[in-house]
């Protein structure tokens, strides 16, 4: 079945520690998404990337890295400069350019800071 | 820029009431509208979509027309039920956007009572 894999599905970490979110996409989709939700929040953006080896930043990237080496996959980082890395994390996919652009998401990360 | 507007939450409703939850746009050209549902504790699931103007995006007895001339793309179900207790987004999707494809409201959370 194609779909976007996210792991794992619960994360503890101590403070100081960097951290890596995983995210991985069977759907031959050019795009890739990090969202963070925090609860009763919406969704804000972290990082995006429209292409293999290229990315922009969202909204709230201070903190956070990202890398595109493969198509699939867009591993998130959650590093030591992040000041409050206790949320829900969201990665999503969609086809790119032109046409029909839904968006698909993984079933999402939660981080927790110890 | 791209932007999307919905109704505050959150939403209370007994069960078999009639749903409304509006949403507005902001974007240039044409941009394809969807609303996603999110259970707790999980990612976000496409509920419908509409790609051009005038088109009505239906499932699971929700419906949503996209309505160029107010620039709005509202849900509504006749007759809501306990499962149908979600957060729910609007969204946009339009290529070459500044936050890449994917534009999304702040979300709208309903409780359905039974």
């Amino acid at each position: 079945d194609g779909g976007i894999t996210q792991s794992p599905k619960y994360l503890f970490r101590k403070e100081g520690q960097n951290v890596t979110l995983s995210c991985e996409q069977n759907l031959n989709h050019d795009a890739m998404y990090w969202y963070r939700q925090d609860p009763g929040q919406g969704l804000r953006l972290i990082y995006y990337s429209q292409i293999v080896n290229d990315f922009q930043k969202g909204d709230i990237a201070e903190g956070y890295s990202v890398s595109r080496e493969k198509k699939e996959s867009f591993p998130l980082t959650v590093t030591s400069a992040q000041k409050n890395p206790t949320a829900f994390y969201l990665c999503a996919s969609s086809p790119g350019q032109g046409g029909d652009t839904e968006a698909f998401f993984g079933q999402g990360t939660r981080l927790t800071v110890v | 820029g791209n932007s999307v507007t919905q109704m505050e939450g959150p939403v209370t409703l007994s069960e078999e009431a009639f749903l409304t939850i509006n949403c507005t746009y902001t974007a240039t050209g044409y941009p394809s509208l969807f609303w996603y549902v999110q259970y707790p504790g999980e990612g976000l699931q496409l509920l419908l979509k509409a790609t051009k103007a005038d088109d009505k995006g239906s499932n699971k007895g929700f419906e949503a027309t996209y309505r160029k001339e107010t620039t709005s793309f509202h849900l509504e179900k006749g007759s809501v039920q306990v499962s149908d207790s979600a957060v729910y987004f609007c969204a946009l999707s339009k290529y070459g956007g500044s936050q890449g494809n994917l534009i999304f409201g702040k979300g709208t959370k309903l409780s359905v009572k039974p």
